[in-house]
């Protein structure tokens, strides 16, 4: 049962274009989502976040949206470079403070 | 640089055998995450710990896995007895008080033949 779910396993994007990454949650007590990035042979690393009170938040090239009735969330970024090229993980938290981590993205932006 | 560390980075080993990782939190870091990743299932919580306590082990197979801080500086996960479908990539990660915000270590490749 996943309750976060990240359903394109990949993603291909010409260099500076935008990179749009989905994410769907089924859970309605989840109220911070955040984005963690993965490159090869390292940890994840926090990207952004957004709270449920929320529906938008920025920090340079990246952007979360987040759409509650929907439950659903995206980020975007642009404009998309190579460096950018990773696994992206969306995850999403509720009152117990754990993450739930979707099953990961892998973005591969062509130079 | 503050940074999770994790030791090993790979470890083979044979059916069987026990299985120990190690990680060392970032100083300060009172709460320490330990996952799982695998093709199929991503990211799982196995079990996380605050000011050294079990908070929760639910996603960890019980009957051979075991998860300790002994103490503030050391979180361990071990596996006895170990087996093929336990190979996979665990990650630490730790964290101050819970805060979603946690910081990955570079993850154990853990192979069991």
């Amino acid at each position: 049962d996943q309750q976060v779910k990240q359903n394109s396993p990949s993603l291909s994007v010409q260099e500076g274009r935008i990179s749009i990454l989905n994410c769907d949650y089924t859970n309605s007590m989840f109220d911070y989502f955040l984005w963690y990035k993965k490159y090869p042979a390292e940890g994840p690393t926090f990207l952004i976040s957004i709270s449920s009170i929320k529906d938008k938040n920025e920090d340079g090239r990246f952007t979360v949206f987040l759409n509650k009735s929907a439950k659903h969330l995206s980020l975007h970024i642009v404009p998309s470079q190579p460096g950018d090229s990773a696994v992206y993980f969306c995850a999403a938290s509720g009152s117990a403070r754990q993450l739930t981590f979707g099953s990961g993205t892998q973005l591969t932006v062509l130079p | 640089d503050a940074r999770v560390t994790q030791t090993p980075r790979h470890k083979v080993t044979e059916m069987g055998q026990e299985v120990t990782m190690r990680c060392q939190p970032i100083l300060g870091h009172n709460t320490v995450f330990w996952y799982r990743q695998t093709m199929m299932q991503g990211l799982e919580l196995l079990a996380y710990f605050r000011n050294r306590a079990p908070l929760d082990d639910s996603g960890m197979p019980k009957d051979r896995f075991s998860a300790e801080m002994p103490d503030a500086t050391l979180a361990t996960l071990k596996i006895q007895p170990s087996e093929p479908r336990d190979s996979a990539v665990y990650f630490c990660a730790t964290a101050w008080d819970s805060l979603e915000t946690q910081y990955f270590g570079p993850g154990t490749r853990l192979l069991v033949l």
